[in-house]
């Protein structure tokens, strides 16, 4: 068991500019889920995966993000055309059901 | 949505006193887990507890769901249990959190 590993740990970006991370979760897990920190809050829930199927989406999450989950395996995050406003961490977690949820080390987003 | 409130939400401590941190719920929930983010950033579980009580050292966790709200004791606090503390809580067992905003703890040598 290798915890949840995210690539890259830190991304800076232009405005304007796509951007795309990756969440590899413990293995045996079939849940995976996406969650967007910005500093002094707590994570905000982005998007979940049971296997390959994309259960539920944020309200919060517009139509520049899409995620995927290919074979149920490793997951890819898209924010097409930055904005300033998407500057935070974005963090991966992955669970069994009736579990606890292991979170990665997120991937920090700079866009300027 | 629910409504997750965390207090207090700034807590210093003079290493090895003992603190109470609370997590209040607006709603009834089936997945209830309390995390550490330490300095660097990552967050740890430390319990998933959606009622009941459990203990892991010198950290354990309450949670009467039927009041909504779930307590985590930290006794003899060190310097290395600095950080925030995070309650996250979820309607169904498996799918989204929802995340307090947190008690930032400092312990002090």
């Amino acid at each position: 068991d290798t915890g949840v590993s995210q690539n890259p740990r830190h991304k800076i970006t232009k405005r304007g500019q796509n951007v795309t991370f990756r969440c590899d979760p413990i293995s045996e897990h079939n849940r995976l889920y996406w969650y967007r920190q910005t500093l002094g809050q707590g994570p905000e829930f982005l998007t979940y995966f049971q296997n390959e199927a994309q259960l539920e989406k944020s309200r919060l999450l517009s139509d520049r993000f899409s995620a995927e989950r290919p074979k149920g395996s490793f997951s890819t995050l898209e924010i097409q055309r930055t904005e300033q406003g998407d500057s935070a961490m974005y963090l991966c977690a992955s669970s069994i059901q009736m579990a606890l949820s292991t979170f990665g080390s997120g991937t920090r987003l700079t866009v300027v | 949505g629910i409504q997750v409130e965390q207090s207090p939400p700034d807590l210093i401590l003079q290493e090895g006193a003992n603190s109470t941190l609370r997590c209040n719920f607006s709603d009834s929930v089936n997945n209830l887990q309390w995390f550490h983010q330490n300095p660097w950033g990552q967050l740890i579980n430390l319990f998933y507890i959606p009622s009941g009580t459990k203990q892991n050292g010198r950290l354990s966790a309450t949670t009467v769901a039927t009041e909504r709200y779930s307590l985590l004791y930290i006794s003899s606090s060190q310097t290395t249990d600095s950080g925030v503390y995070f309650c996250a809580v979820g309607e169904n067992a498996g799918n989204m959190l929802t995340f307090g905003g947190g008690t930032r703890l400092m312990v002090k040598p």
